[in-house]
């Protein structure tokens, strides 16, 4: 069973400041996506990455992906305010649109 | 529409009742999702559509929920005798063609359903 674990799940941040947030899955896949979820507010698409080594970079955030360590990464540089979010990381556990999602990481970009 | 449309967007309903749950995915888009959302936690898959089929409804946790999508378009979420545990964001999302398999999803809005 796939399983997609995200850390840290909380994160406080000041403005200014850089930080990763990592996402581990634990079956072979070479598709993931990083979301975001503002409060009560549906998921918006931010990153999709379909290769090992891929590498998507958008204003502050920058998404990799490592299909070998299972491992993806989404790195936050110089955090604003207006990056206060949840962001989930999401693999796709049998090719036919079934993602399964971590936990999410809770970021607070604080002043 | 510009995006996917789920009504209603609340729904507030008694233990042991009957619900459904719409969804109208954009334009165009032939594949179709249903998670659910509980507080705190990330999407949990239900089932999928690609056209009017049900590719996949291994996420769906028991016999009292169902889905819909007659003519490969709208799809309805059907629960039924609902319990306290099913109160959850119910979320639809679709997918264009050509990205059947792991294509990116574009999510609505969400239904809350809330069962006292």
């Amino acid at each position: 069973e796939l399983k997609v674990e995200q850390n840290p799940l909380f994160l406080s941040m000041q403005e200014g400041k850089n930080y990763t947030i990592y996402c581990n899955y634990s079956t072979t896949s070479d598709r993931l996506y990083w979301y975001r979820q503002d409060p009560g507010k549906s998921l918006e698409s931010l990153f999709v990455l379909l290769s090992n080594g891929a590498v998507k970079q958008e204003g502050r955030l920058m998404a990799s992906l490592d299909t070998k360590a299972r491992l993806s990464t989404l790195h936050i540089t110089a955090a604003v305010h207006d990056l206060s979010a949840t962001y989930f990381c999401a693999v796709d556990g049998s090719q036919g649109g079934k993602l399964i999602f971590g936990q999410g990481t809770e970021l607070s970009v604080k002043p | 529409g510009a995006g996917v449309s789920q009504t209603p967007s609340n729904k507030v309903t008694e233990k042991g009742k009957y619900v459904e749950l719409r969804c109208d995915p954009i334009s165009g888009h032939t594949a179709l999702y249903w998670y659910r959302q509980s507080l705190g936690q990330g999407p949990e898959f239900l089932i999928y559509f690609q056209g009017t089929g049900a590719a996949d409804d291994s996420g769906l946790p028991n016999d009292r929920f169902f889905a819909v999508r007659p003519e490969g378009s709208v799809s309805t979420l059907k629960i039924q005798r609902t319990e306290r545990g099913d109160s959850a964001v119910y979320l639809c999302a679709s997918s264009p063609p050509g990205t059947p398999f792991g294509g990116e999803l574009f999510f609505g809005e969400g239904s809350r359903l809330t069962v006292l």
